[in-house]
């Protein structure tokens, strides 16, 4: 099946640690997304990455950090920085970068700081 | 600049009876539009989209959007709701600023009841 696939699907953390959530899609596609959703509101980017080895900052790229060695992994690290880490966080990619195309979204990660 | 208002953030109907859910956009260009549904605790799934083809468009399960300029609106709508139709719905405008960027309404949830 092809698809975008997160892990872990649940995830805790403490106070001064990072961590780093992962996403893997089978699409070859060329773009992917991070974004947030916190309660009542809509998704807001973090970063984004259009080619390997090349990634964007979004709206709110403060306290993450991305990489995309490869071109079907798109992990995101949540550092101590980020203030307000909890939040359903949704990894999406689309087939091709800097055109109007449809994004598919994976499952996503809760993240809750204990 | 682009945006997107969700007119309602609830939406209740009972089973069988027609859905509504209303959107408004505003955009400097010609609009991309989507609709995405997300159950609880999922991810996002794609119900249909408006490229600038026909102002109709027809998405999964039943759901159709029609495209108003005049109105700068898109709703969605679907004449008999289900049971499983119960979700949360997110209208979104999709324009070109060196990659494709997504601006979501805050969403509406929609609730089906026997």
């Amino acid at each position: 099946d092809g698809g975008i696939t997160q892990s872990p699907k649940y995830l805790f953390r403490k106070e001064g640690q990072n961590v780093t959530l992962s996403c893997e899609q089978n699409l070859n596609h060329d773009a992917m997304y991070w974004y947030r959703q916190d309660p009542g509101q809509g998704l807001r980017l973090i970063y984004y990455s259009q080619i390997v080895n090349d990634f964007q900052k979004g709206d709110i790229a403060e306290g993450y950090s991305v990489s995309r060695e490869k071109k079907e992994s798109f992990p995101l690290t949540v550092t101590s920085a980020q203030k307000n880490p909890t939040a359903f966080y949704l990894c999406a990619s689309s087939g091709l970068a800097g055109v109007t195309d449809t994004q598919y979204f994976g499952p996503g990660t809760r993240l809750t700081v204990l | 600049a682009q945006s997107v208002t969700q007119l309602d953030s609830h939406v209740s109907v009972s089973e069988g009876t027609p859905v509504l859910l209303r959107c408004n956009y505003s955009s400097s260009y010609s609009p991309s539009l989507f609709w995405y549904v997300q159950h609880p605790n999922k991810g996002l799934q794609l119900l249909l989209k408006y490229t600038s083809a026909a102002t109709l468009v027809k998405g999964i399960n039943g759901f159709e959007a029609e495209f108003k300029k005049s109105e700068t609106s898109f709703h969605l709508t679907k004449p008999s709701a289900h049971m499983s139709d119960a979700a949360e719905y997110f209208c979104v405008v999709s324009f070109i600023t060196g990659f494709q960027k997504l601006v979501f309404g805050t969403g509406t949830r929609l609730l089906v009841s026997p």
